[in-house]
């Protein structure tokens, strides 16, 4: 069956430290693997998108990276801040399909 | 600024009662897709629209209706049919169906039914 597992359902980290986050699927084929952002009681929002050919993408703080083999995506953020702290969400975009999301880890970044 | 609005934020539902959660969006996008969040599980799509006048089911579409007359509004109607509407109903509009600037959403609508 088709699965997308987010490593962990909450993450704690010192202020300072890079968070690492996991997003790995089983018997899905993505062209696109995206990252979004989301706060207690709101909308996720868009962070970034991966294609399939690309290993690495980067975005300030931001760091993405997507192995078709290991079937699996990183999610870094470097020197994290408290503001930091929220659930991220992966979301596997097969073309001609819909897309499909994780149930989220929720990153604490402490002071 | 353009962007979605979803309303009302908060909805109680009584038995047997059909309630429309409104999505508007100003981004002039062609698609939009209704999804549901329940904790500790990823987001389920109900509908989706690519363009005006059609529609599809997603993965969870019993017990739930939509319309798109119009590009930049697609309700969703929760009716009686759907036996545990509680949850937080989240709108999200892209450019096209290829969706490769990503999904804006709306703030969300929490239904609770009492």
């Amino acid at each position: 069956s088709q699965k997308i597992e987010q490593n962990s359902e909450a993450l704690n980290i010192q202020e300072g430290k890079t968070a690492t986050l996991t997003c790995n699927y089983t018997n899905y084929s993505p062209a696109y693997l995206q990252w979004y952002r989301q706060d207690p009681g709101r909308g996720p929002v868009f962070l970034l998108l991966i294609r399939e050919n690309e290993k690495e993408k980067r975005k300030e703080r931001l760091k993405v990276t997507f192995d078709t083999t290991l079937k699996q995506s990183l999610f870094h953020i470097t020197a994290s801040q408290p503001a930091d702290s929220a659930t991220y969400l992966c979301a596997l975009d097969e073309a001609q399909a819909d897309m499909r999301f994780g149930a989220g880890t929720r990153l604490t970044v402490k002071p | 600024d353009g962007g979605i609005t979803q309303s009302p934020k908060y909805l109680f539902r009584k038995e047997g009662q059909n309630v429309t959660l409104s999505c508007e969006q100003n981004l002039n996008h062609d698609a939009m897709y209704w999804y549901r969040q329940d904790p500790g599980q990823g987001l389920r799509l109900i509908y989706y629209s690519q363009i005006v006048n059609d529609f599809q089911k997603g993965d969870i579409a019993e017990g739930y209706s939509v319309s798109r007359e119009k590009k930049e509004s697609f309700p969703l109607t929760v009716t009686s049919a759907q036996k545990n509407p509680t949850a937080f109903y989240l709108c999200a509009s892209s450019h096209d169906a290829w969706r490769r600037d990503g999904y804006t959403f709306g703030s969300g609508t929490r239904l609770t039914v009492v």
